[in-house]
């Protein structure tokens, strides 16, 4: 099985830079998801890494280390509308349907 | 960009009633579909995968005479969720991916949240 696990919950400033941090255990890896959900919707795509290393997207960028099992998502320039839970998803074991974590609710305040 | 439409978005039945949620992809053909259930600030899980033209593949401790699944063509699947109950009542998301490359993420359905009295 996999055992992934995230903060439960953050708080960051508006403007500010905030790290969110996802550890994982699992056999086989063989990528690792980031997304976005805002609360009643449904999870929207925001990264995808395989190898190590970090890579940017806007003011989003995602962070990984596999030997490390650890990943992080860092968001910059925080907007009242980055308030949102970011779910980490891991894919391992040959399978293509990623098993996700339960989510970091981030509040984002003025 | 990729869309998929899920239907209705919000459901309120009485206990015993069955409930049937549609997921479909807008502009893309999708083979393989995911239904995924989240309860309050809880992660998704998948409950099964559906397959076009055949059987759905059914996650463990998921009844499949419960959540009957139907996915007849390229571009919509079915939940039914039969002889619904309270303890029934959660958020349903479908999902599907554009492509079958491993590293294809997958496009969400805008969810339906299913209140059983």
């Amino acid at each position: 099985g996999q055992n992934i696990d995230q903060p439960t919950e953050m708080t960051a400033t508006e403007g500010a830079i905030v790290q969110i941090n996802c550890t994982y255990q699992t056999s086989g890896f063989n990528g690792l998801f980031w997304y976005q959900q805002h609360a009643g919707e449904a999870p929207t795509f925001l990264s995808y890494n395989v190898l190590d290393g970090l890579e940017e997207k806007g003011r989003f960028s995602s962070f990984l280390s596999r030997s490390k099992g650890y990943s992080y998502l860092l968001l910059k320039e925080l907007q009242m509308k980055d308030s949102a839970s970011y779910l980490c998803a891991v894919k391992s074991g040959g399978s293509y349907i990623p098993t996700f974590g339960r989510g970091t609710s981030l509040i984002v305040h003025p | 960009g990729a869309v998929v439409s899920q239907h209705p978005s919000r459901v309120i039945c009485k206990s015993g009633t069955s409930v049937k949620i549609e997921c479909r992809s807008l502009d893309f053909q999708a083979t393989t579909m995911f239904w995924y259930r989240q309860f309050p600030k809880q992660s998704l899980m998948l409950m099964a995968t559906s397959n076009e033209g055949s059987k759905a593949t059914y996650e463990q401790g998921v009844e499949k005479d419960k959540f009957l699944i139907n996915h007849a063509s390229l571009t919509l699947s079915t939940l039914t969720v039969t002889s619904a109950h309270p303890e029934d009542s959660s958020f349903y998301i479908c999902s599907a991916r554009t492509g079958q490359g491993i590293n294809q993420p997958q496009h969400f359905g805008d969810g339906t949240r299913l209140s059983i009295l």
